[in-house]
């Protein structure tokens, strides 16, 4: 069966430094893929998407993610982190039956000012 | 606002009772999800409805059901309700799963 892993619980970082959320995969074929935000309080929001191309996404709010097959990874990164993006991150993957997106557990990212 | 409303954001209820959660998808989507967020299972998938008919269904207990009408909104409807059925429940459309879900803001649940 699919399953989406992210190893970190909780992240903290300073405001203006990198970032990087992993997030890794169990899936025969090639992978949908997606990042979602959730800041307290509201629905998620879908950051940014990948199912086939380039393996180098861009998405909103200045992330990007890399797709790298050999590693069943599709990390999120940005390479300034703002105050404002301290939320819940999920990574997902659509399920093989094509009929529903799986949930990773989440990272939560905190910002230090 | 993403386009895809639920009602009632707050509900607190005790236990045995039934309640129904309604979301209304974004214009267009024919498709409806409903999840279940809570501390110790995280995003839980429930059940997808297209176009009024059941598609999928995922973790979704015996006591709960679901329709989608003609107009597209759907209900989610929760009876003999428990302590540990407390919990966000969350809508989400999409045209596609290629494109990704529009989530709504979600139905917080607490059953005392």
């Amino acid at each position: 069966a699919q399953s989406v892993t992210q190893p970190d619980i909780h992240i903290t970082v300073s405001e203006g430094a990198s970032l990087e959320l992993r997030c890794n995969y169990s899936y025969g074929a090639t992978p949908y893929l997606f990042w979602y935000v959730q800041s307290p309080g509201q629905g998620l929001q879908l950051l940014l998407k990948y199912f086939s191309g380039d393996t180098l996404v861009q998405g909103i709010k200045g992330f990007e993610a890399e797709f790298k097959r050999s590693q069943s990874s599709f990390n999120l990164r940005k390479p300034s982190v703002h105050w404002s993006d301290a939320a819940e991150y999920f990574c997902a993957v659509v399920g093989t039956s094509y009929d529903k997106v799986i949930f990773g557990p989440g990272t939560s990212l905190s910002v230090i000012p | 606002d993403s386009g895809v409303t639920q009602t009632p954001k707050h509900l607190i209820t005790a236990t045995g009772q039934r309640v129904t959660l309604r979301c209304s998808p974004r214009s267009g989507d024919l498709s409806v999800y409903w999840y279940q967020q809570s501390l110790d299972q995280g995003l839980q998938f429930l059940i997808q409805y297209y176009n009024g008919e059941e598609r999928a269904k995922g973790n979704i207990l015996e006591r709960f059901s679901a329709q989608q009408f003609p107009d597209l909104h759907s209900e989610l409807n929760l009876s003999s309700l428990e302590l540990g059925d407390s919990a966000l429940y969350f809508c989400a459309s999409s045209p596609g799963l290629s494109y990704g879900y529009t989530f709504g803001s979600g139905t917080r649940l607490t059953v005392v």
